[in-house]
């Protein structure tokens, strides 16, 4: 179930650092986004959301920044753990509709 | 905790065949969607389907496929006529109280097509 396309970005961190993972999104009207874990033969698993009345939200470990002005949203993972090591992609959503529009995913290694 | 099903995992089938994929959504929901992933691509929205009826579909989504609640627990995704394209990993989703941006869809497994 992921995504292993030969142009998949890949972060590779070590363990225990700081993982900071990047979309760009083309859609000004977007006002909704998520930030999706997928591991291998799974599908996507919702990690943090974020409005776009909002620029930080913070979760467990990870934190969404959002960039309204340049389009742009991170996903920032603290203290990295093997069990993280995944593709991630985020997706975002219009007026409440029915659509998420999902970006092309990285993939995160993460190094013991 | 609650979890989407879907069934089969696999199915590898004849280029013109017709396909069902199955799911079983999170029993309380009341939204469901399909979504596919064509290998090395992204994920993309196909349909929506809200009370009896398709609310949202995308341009993928023409008339070789169809969505259908048969009964009070499954919706099933059918593709008419497979064509090599159609290969991909096909995600159900289901929701309990609105759309993608209340923060509550939920992501089965996948099923993966091989369309041969």
């Amino acid at each position: 179930g992921e995504s292993v396309g030969l142009h998949l970005p890949t972060l590779s961190v070590q363990e225990g650092d700081n993982s900071i993972i990047n979309c760009a999104y083309s859609n000004s009207a977007s006002d909704y986004f998520i930030w999706y874990k997928q591991e291998s033969g799974k599908g996507p698993q919702f990690i943090i959301d974020i409005r776009s009345n909002m620029d930080k939200r913070q979760g467990q470990r990870v934190t969404v920044l959002l960039n309204k002005t340049v389009k742009h949203l991170s996903l920032q993972i603290a203290a990295t753990q093997p069990g993280d090591s995944a593709v991630y992609f985020c997706a975002e959503n219009v007026d409440a509709g029915n659509m998420l529009t999902f970006g092309g995913g990285t993939r995160l290694m993460v190094k013991p | 905790e609650p979890e989407v099903t879907q069934t089969p995992s696999h199915q590898v089938t004849q280029m013109g065949q017709e396909v069902i994929l199955r799911c079983v959504p999170i029993s309380n929901h009341l939204y469901f969607y399909w979504y596919r992933q064509i290998l090395g691509q992204k994920v993309e929205f196909l349909v929506s389907f809200y009370n009896n009826e398709i609310s949202e579909k995308s341009e993928i989504f023409d008339d070789q496929f169809s969505v259908e609640r048969p009964d009070g627990s499954n919706f099933t995704l059918k593709i008419r006529s497979t064509k090599l394209e159609d290969s991909a990993m096909y995600f159900c989703a289901s929701s309990a109280s609105g759309g993608p941006n209340t923060g509550e869809l939920f992501f089965g497994e996948g099923s993966r097509l091989t369309v041969l």
